[in-house]
């Protein structure tokens, strides 16, 4: 069993739609990390959190830390937000666990 | 935001040669750098931490003779793979946290190399 497990592990949609990506994992964390991957193989870190609620633009990521769980939400859904989105979570002693990535196309 | 440079983007190698790949944050110091490898359709695999001064602490499954990382400023790592074989073949990224963010510190990622060994 991985210690990071996304859902769904595709996902395609409408413009305009409201997405949500789920992570949940089964280790402690310092932190949990979205990622965002373009096809080219860049990545960006879109968020960093270890309790409560972020937002940025039309992005949105929550955490659970008590049942842990993690949400990223987009809004408003863009052919542009076209990526794989990888959860990933740390620990102390930079340990890293890594989702498998939930790759996402947003269809005009 | 904070850069990571990743060098180079693309090469392609014959079998039994090394390879280096450079690793820089370009606008902040970074004590620690990791390295990463990631296969298609798949997702980041951690091969080793690197620690500026320090010898790196690779994942286990990981060759260290295979995979010589050196760490020997703040703003620079390398990964070398050594004598490398098509199953080298990967996408090798490379990520660095600002020194002042501590170990759960925000994550900066290079543009990735991606290495082809013929």
């Amino acid at each position: 069993k991985n210690e990071v497990e996304q859902s769904p592990q595709n996902l395609t949609a409408q413009e305009g739609e409201f997405i949500t990506i789920n992570c949940s994992y089964s280790v402690g964390i310092s932190a949990l990390h979205w990622l965002q991957q373009h096809p080219g193989g860049g990545i960006v870190s879109l968020f960093m959190l270890s309790s409560g609620k972020k937002k940025h633009g039309r992005l949105i990521a929550t955490i659970n830390i008590q049942e842990k769980h993690s949400s990223l939400h987009i809004t408003a859904s863009h052919p542009r937000d076209s990526a794989v989105y990888i959860c990933a979570v740390t620990r102390t002693g930079n340990q890293f666990y890594f989702g498998t990535g939930t790759s996402l196309t947003v269809i005009p | 935001g904070a850069v990571v440079s990743q060098h180079p983007s693309w090469v392609i190698c014959k079998s039994g040669t090394s390879v280096k790949i450079e690793c820089r944050s370009l606008d902040f110091q970074a004590t620690t750098m990791f390295w990463y490898r990631q296969f298609p359709k798949q997702s980041l695999m951690l091969m080793a931490t690197s620690n500026e001064g320090s010898k790196a602490t690779y994942e286990q499954g990981v060759e260290k003779d295979k995979f010589l990382i050196n760490h020997a400023s703040l703003t620079l790592s390398t990964l070398t793979v050594t004598s490398a074989h098509p199953e080298d073949s990967s996408f090798y990224i490379c990520s660095a946290s600002p020194v002042t963010s501590g170990s759960a510190g925000e994550l900066f990622f290079g543009e990735g190399s991606r290495l082809t060994v013929l």
